[in-house]
């Protein structure tokens, strides 16, 4: 069964960090994009990151850039987000999510999503 | 970057109702646009990518057309089960936007 099974995540301070974690199963990792989608509470999605598959490439979004880094690890077929510099406003469930062969594709698979919370 | 628009924001109809919604992009994207079903606490699904072309599984009831900057998405006889939230998504080019949502309602 092709699958993405997020860990991490939780309750965090103004501030700090936190890494994110996505294991897939199923496909064969290291030939799809993968990025990060995040969802506000009670609003609509908004993509974070993306990465190539062989992790040569990211690209963020401008509101966590320089923050946020998206990376991989294609022999342990896992994506990690890890997210430094914390505010209020990055609250929100996190999303992994499969794309295809190149960043500029379909998010087919996803995560079920994790839900981080910055607050003092 | 790329703005995407959708309209109704919100829509109340009934079981066997043709249902249908609109998206536009603030620049042409060719056939770049995705759209997604999400229900609540859920993950959002992929049903129609390339503009028109049906994902693997998803009911024939959903359907995509359109390109360069004006795409719409139909479902043609709406089920109870497709009380959700529709997001279009572009991917022409970084950054990769979603449009607002439209919330689909049962009469």
């Amino acid at each position: 069964e092709v699958q993405l099974l997020q860990s991490g995540g939780g309750l965090v301070q103004p501030g700090g960090s936190l890494r994110l974690s996505c294991a897939a199963s199923g496909f064969t990792f290291s030939t799809y994009a993968m990025s990060w989608v995040r969802q506000a509470p009670g609003k609509g999605l908004e993509w974070v990151s993306v990465i190539t598959s062989t992790g040569s490439s990211t690209y963020n979004a401008d509101s966590v850039k320089g923050r946020f880094t998206i990376s991989r690890d294609n022999s342990k077929n896992t994506l990690y987000l890890q997210m430094n510099g914390l505010r209020a406003e990055d609250t929100a469930v996190y999303y992994c999510a499969k794309s295809g062969a190149t960043i500029l594709d379909a998010f087919d698979i996803w995560g079920q999503g994790t839900m981080v919370t910055v607050s003092s | 970057d790329i703005q995407m628009t959708q309209s109704p924001s919100s829509l109340s109809a009934s079981v066997g109702d043709r249902v249908t919604i609109t998206c536009q992009a603030s620049q042409d994207i060719s056939n770049y646009l995705n759209w997604y079903q999400q229900k609540p606490g859920k993950a959002p699904k992929l049903l129609i990518y390339g503009a028109s072309n049906l994902e693997t599984g998803v009911p024939s009831r959903f359907s995509g057309s359109g390109s360069g900057t004006d795409f719409t998405f139909t479902i043609s006889s709406l089920q109870p089960e497709d009380v959700a939230t529709y997001y279009c998504q572009q991917y022409d080019n970084i950054p990769l936007t979603f449009g607002p949502g439209t919330k689909v309602h049962m009469k």
